[in-house]
């Protein structure tokens, strides 16, 4: 069965600092992964998409990495601002799994304290 | 670009009652989807659309019906609503399958009693 699990459940870290969120998969055969931002009441917004050969992806602050091998991803954030408190959802897609391939993660719920 | 836009908001429903969710989309996107988000738990997709007249069973289908009949518009009708589906409902919809990301509306949280 494909799965998704995210580590930790919960963070609280101060204003300014870094932090790294873990994402493992079991889902085969790996299409691509994709990391969401969930703002409290919203609905997620895409954040990366990286593919098989890809080991890095930046979007401002925000840098995920991806190892196929270990099937392992991580979401880094520099410098955390208040606007970064939110949860982020790990997301793999599955190779010819069409528009019902995706598995979601449960998220890791994001505090940024001033 | 209003994008993927969903009604209502917030809806409280007696068991046994029906309605439906609204969801729009003005991107063109041919692949709409429903998904539901219960609490500590990742979303299931309950119907998915790969174009207007063509719709699919997700994981969680049961309870759900929808329909496309126009590129913009897939609505979730739910029959007879039951405490078990009390959830938040998000609508999203992509240009294609693959690599492309989804873009999801705000969300209708919904309260069966």
């Amino acid at each position: 069965k494909n799965q998704v699990e995210q580590s930790p459940q919960s963070l609280i870290i101060l204003e300014g600092k870094n932090c790294t969120l873990q994402c493992n998969y079991t889902v085969s055969p790996f299409s691509n992964l994709r990391w969401y931002k969930q703002d409290t009441g919203r609905g997620p917004v895409s954040l990366t998409i990286m593919t098989f050969s890809e080991n890095t992806k930046s979007n401002g602050r925000y840098t995920a990495t991806l190892d196929a091998d270990t099937k392992q991803s991580s979401l880094h954030i520099t410098a955390s601002q208040l606007s970064d408190s939110a949860s982020y959802i790990c997301v793999v897609s599955v190779t010819g799994g069409g528009a019902d391939g995706l598995t979601f993660g449960k998220g890791t719920h994001l505090i940024i304290q001033p | 670009n209003a994008g993927v836009t969903q009604t209502p908001k917030f809806r409280i429903l007696k068991i046994g009652q029906s309605m439906t969710l609204q969801c729009t989309q003005d991107m063109n996107h041919n692949y709409m989807y429903w998904y539901r988000q219960d609490p500590g738990m990742g979303l299931k997709l309950i119907y998915y659309s790969v174009g207007a007249g063509i719709t699919d069973k997700g994981e969680v289908p049961n309870g759900y019906n929808v329909s496309r009949s126009t590129t913009e518009d897939f609505p979730l009708r739910l029959e007879l609503a039951a405490p078990s589906q009390t959830s938040v409902y998000f609508c999203a919809s992509s240009w294609k399958t693959g690599n492309e990301k989804l873009f999801f509306g705000s969300g209708t949280q919904l309260s069966v009693l």
